[in-house]
């Protein structure tokens, strides 16, 4: 079966550091892949969607890049954190059949202080 | 592009009572309507779905309905229990290959 996997849990970054977020998916091959932040009590705001390596779509301007050097590798990153950087991110994949029914990861907790 | 509605933001029930949260969306060519359940903490898990050449569709106490004229979809859970106590979310997909959109969330509420 598949399983999505994303670290670290929680993370706690000042102003103006780097960030590295992590997302891998067993089990399947070539999938879809997305990045999401959920701001506190908000809904979810589609970041990034790869359906391939090296290929990164990006759906709104930000402070935050993507990149996926493996098949199954998901990053997600910034030079210089803001505080709005403060948020849930979810990593999720898909697959190219027609379903194309779209599961999450566990998330990851930043706060930006 | 695809903008998805939900309705109420929040809702509370009693224990054994139904709950029902409205989604209306935009673009008539979407084909592809799923709920999911987030739990605090966690990520949003798939509990139903529903696509565009079904009218209705039940597994359990849970059922969605797509009304594909007015462009709407709901989710109905029956004799709710205290753990459907989340945050349920919709979206609508235009085409495969192309991302969910979100509606923004309803937070249910069951008391028991």
């Amino acid at each position: 079966s598949q399983t999505i996997h994303q670290w670290p849990a929680t993370l706690v970054q000042p102003v103006g550091s780097p960030l590295s977020l992590e997302c891998t998916v067993e089990g399947t091959s070539n999938p879809n892949l997305y990045w999401y932040r959920q701001a506190a009590g908000r809904g979810l705001q589609l970041l990034f969607y790869s359906v391939g390596i090296g290929q990164i779509s990006s759906e709104v301007p930000q402070n935050l890049s993507a990149s996926r050097p493996q098949d199954r590798q998901f990053i997600l990153s910034s030079k210089k954190l803001l505080l709005s950087d403060s948020g849930f991110y979810l990593c999720a994949w898909s697959t190219d059949a027609p379903r194309e029914t779209q599961y999450f990861g566990p998330g990851t907790r930043l706060l930006v202080l | 592009g695809e903008n998805v509605e939900q309705h109420p933001s929040t809702l509370s029930v009693q224990e054994g009572d139904s709950a029902v949260i409205k989604c209306t969306y935009s673009d008539s060519a979407s084909n592809y309507f799923p709920w999911y359940k987030q739990e605090l903490g966690k990520g949003p898990q798939l509990i139903i779905d529903i696509r565009s050449n079904v009218g209705e569709k039940k597994d359990q106490r849970i059922a969605v309905t797509l009304n594909k004229t007015a462009k709407h979809f709901s989710l109905h859970i029956t004799e709710t229990q205290p753990e459907d106590s989340a945050v349920y979310f919709c979206a609508a997909r235009h085409q495969a290959g192309t991302a969910l959109i979100f509606g923004k969330g309803t937070t249910l509420s069951v008391s028991s």
